[in-house]
């Protein structure tokens, strides 16, 4: 069972908009940045998100927001090269006596 | 250009140990903190420890605290882990993460 709850699977059309949510609680997402990462074909991960910065070199399409204890990455003018799993991840400060960083269970995000 | 190389990963019986190293370089290593995740096979990403810039705080998952340490050597820009009394259900892909940057990974299999 992990801190953060993302959905399963997505799925959309190239060019569509879609977002992933990450939802979490005030020991974790309420108080901390989330960063969103990126993972093709069990390939090294990517970060293609923290909070709402862009890492250089990640396409503009990708949007990120938090706000409470929910956050969402969103991808405007999906593409082909998209289809991956996203992991949202943060630091819980309540899980463990010294704190931990939690991971999302993982979105596949199927391009049709 | 970003390079994480990870290395040390391997066959190991259960009880055992391994020490994998991460070789930095592209990005200013001496001030970002370092971590290593590992993934299970077909499963998502798990957060094992961190270590602060100084290399003097490191924080843990609850299940590795008093088997695994984290440490860091700033001259020469590489990350540690050296983990004891390897599990069966420890077997991973050992991956390094420092200034939103990842490397490939190292397996580690625990196996008789």
């Amino acid at each position: 069972q992990s801190a953060l709850t993302q959905e399963a699977s997505v799925s959309g059309t190239v060019g569509q908009k879609v977002t992933l949510s990450c939802s979490g609680n005030n020991n974790n997402i309420g108080t901390y940045t989330v960063a969103w990462y990126q993972q093709v074909s069990h390939g090294a991960p990517k970060t293609v998100m923290f909070g709402n910065s862009l890492p250089s070199g990640i396409p503009d399409r990708f949007s990120g927001s938090q706000s409470g204890t929910t956050a969402s990455l969103t991808i405007s003018g999906l593409q082909p090269e998209d289809e991956a799993h996203y992991y949202c991840s943060t630091w819980d400060y309540s899980l463990s006596e010294h704190g931990m960083t939690v991971f999302g269970g993982g979105t596949k995000l199927t391009v049709l | 250009e970003v390079h994480l190389v990870e290395s040390g990963g391997g066959l190991v019986q259960p009880g055992g140990s391994l020490r994998l190293s991460c070789a930095a370089s592209g990005f200013t290593f001496a001030t970002s903190w370092m971590h290593w995740v590992r993934q299970r096979p077909g499963q998502g990403l798990e957060w094992v420890a961190r270590i602060s810039d100084d290399g003097v705080s490191t924080f843990y998952v609850d299940s590795v605290r008093g088997r695994f340490t984290i440490s860091r050597d700033n001259a020469n820009k590489i990350v540690y882990l050296h983990m004891i009394t390897l599990r069966a259900a420890e077997s991973a892909v050992s991956l390094c993460v420092g200034g939103g940057f990842w490397g490939q990974g190292a397996l580690v299999t625990v196996s008789s």
